[in-house]
């Protein structure tokens, strides 16, 4: 079964410093990905997605993830934390039909 | 604007008690989920339509009903029989079939008490 592994539970960075958040997935084929991040009490929203074209993918608030099919890898990355960007982030790999699955989350503390 | 709006946010339940969380989209989107969130988890598949007068169960059906008698409206009802109704319910919808984004509610509280 396809299952998406997210390696920290916990991230915690100081405001304006880089954050990496690490996700690999587990298809043989080359899959559509996603980051969502959730606010407290707030639903999913779409950071950014990947879907075959360019392996460096940009998405909203500065951050961006970089396809690597030798890695099985979707990191996603920001240059500077901000405050605001505290929040839990989901990598989502969507199966061969239109099942979403989800990793398990990570949670980014960011500190003064 | 359109989106998709989940109501009540908050809700409370007694055991034994059933309860149906609303959901409703102005997208026009064929597909509609209904996910359950748990503290240290990702999102758990409950129900899912694909089409008005058809929905399938997802990875953990027991407990809950669904229906899709109007495209734009997907209610999920949380019956007695569900063991451990407390949690955080998302509703999403997604255009055409090949499309790859999938939009989400804000998102409902249910609590038992």
């Amino acid at each position: 079964a396809q299952s998406v592994t997210q390696l920290d539970s916990h991230v915690s960075v100081s405001e304006g410093t880089p954050v990496l958040l690490r996700c690999n997935y587990s298809s043989s084929y080359s899959p559509s990905l996603f980051w969502y991040v959730q606010h407290p009490n707030k639903g999913l929203q779409l950071l950014l997605k990947y879907t075959s074209a360019a392996t460096l993918v940009k998405g909203i608030n500065g951050f961006e993830a970089e396809f690597k099919k030798s890695e099985t890898s979707f990191h996603l990355t920001k240059p500077s934390a901000h405050m605001s960007d505290a929040a839990e982030y989901f990598c989502v790999e969507r199966d061969s039909s239109y099942k979403l699955i989800f990793g398990s989350g990570t949670r980014l503390l960011v500190r003064p | 604007d359109g989106g998709i709006t989940q109501s009540p946010k908050y809700l409370f339940r007694k055991e034994g008690q059933n309860v149906t969380l609303s959901c409703e989209q102005n997208l026009n989107h064929d597909a509609m989920y209904w996910y359950r969130q748990d503290p240290g988890q990702g999102l758990r598949l409950i129900y899912y339509s694909q089409i008005v007068n058809d929905f399938q169960k997802g990875d953990i059906a027991e407990g809950y009903s669904v229906s899709r008698e109007k495209k734009e409206s997907f209610p999920l009802t949380v019956t007695s029989a569900q063991k451990n109704p407390t949690a955080f319910y998302l509703c999403a919808s997604k255009g055409d079939p090949s499309g790859n984004t999938i939009y989400f509610g804000e998102g409902s509280w249910l609590t038992v008490v």
